[in-house]
């Protein structure tokens, strides 16, 4: 159980181009999803909290008119990349939040984004 | 990361026990968590630990957690080549964010 997938696992697209990345969690409902950026070698950087049926959260120097966050039902969050330029290219890794006594987060397989 | 601390790399012989260290800073964190990272891939969850805990041992894994001095490991008995991975301590935040850990690589040597 607690199975969350994103979609596509890799992308390459031209610079000034929008990437749609899909996260849903496949077994169970997730009010709270979270967006993460990881460069190589690094660890992972939160961008935003997505909370399902109202805005998203951003952290701070995330910006929110680029990344645009859409959490429309219980088990999907979409992150669209806007005007990508070769600096967004990035892994991005979406989590869900399983509603339990240890408010665990469950992650997905993440997104290799190439931006040319 | 900058609130969590790992040494960054860690090196041992398959069949001998791994221990990864991380210190953390926010004494109020309720769970503290251990994710593993494959090349490519996202992060599996290995274990936790709730902060009035001292020791929680799964299978292969023992975390032991020393709340005063805000000090947390995970042994790895047995360390097989498998388990070469990058491992990511983490602590939870407010509004269920995670902070985590700068990461260590973990190379399993046969």
């Amino acid at each position: 159980g607690a199975v969350v997938s994103q979609h596509p696992s890799r992308v390459i697209c031209k610079s000034g181009t929008s990437v749609k990345i899909e996260c849903r969690s496949l077994d169970f409902q997730a009010t709270t999803m979270f967006w993460y950026r990881q460069f190589p070698k690094q660890s992972l950087m939160l961008m935003a909290t997505s909370n399902e049926g109202s805005k998203a959260t951003y952290e701070q120097g995330v910006e929110k008119d680029k990344f645009l966050i859409n959490h429309a039902s219980l088990t999907l969050s979409t992150l669209t990349v806007t005007s990508a330029h070769p600096e967004d290219s990035s892994f991005y890794i979406c989590s869900a939040r399983f509603v339990s006594s240890t408010d665990t987060q469950y992650f997905g397989p993440g997104t290799r984004l190439t931006v040319l | 990361g900058e609130d969590v601390e790992q040494s960054l790399f860690l090196s041992v012989r398959e069949g001998d026990s791994s221990v990864i260290n991380c210190t953390y800073t926010d004494s109020s964190s309720t769970y503290l968590y251990w994710y593993k990272q494959e090349p490519g891939a996202g992060l599996q969850l290995l274990t936790y630990i709730f902060s009035n805990m001292d020791m929680k041992q799964d299978q292969r894994l023992t975390v032991l957690l020393n709340k005063k001095d805000k000090h947390l490991s995970l042994r790895i008995a047995d360390t097989q080549t498998g388990d070469s991975a990058i491992y990511f301590c983490a602590e939870s935040k407010g509004f269920q964010k995670l902070v985590f850990g700068t990461g260590t690589r973990l190379l399993v040597s046969p």
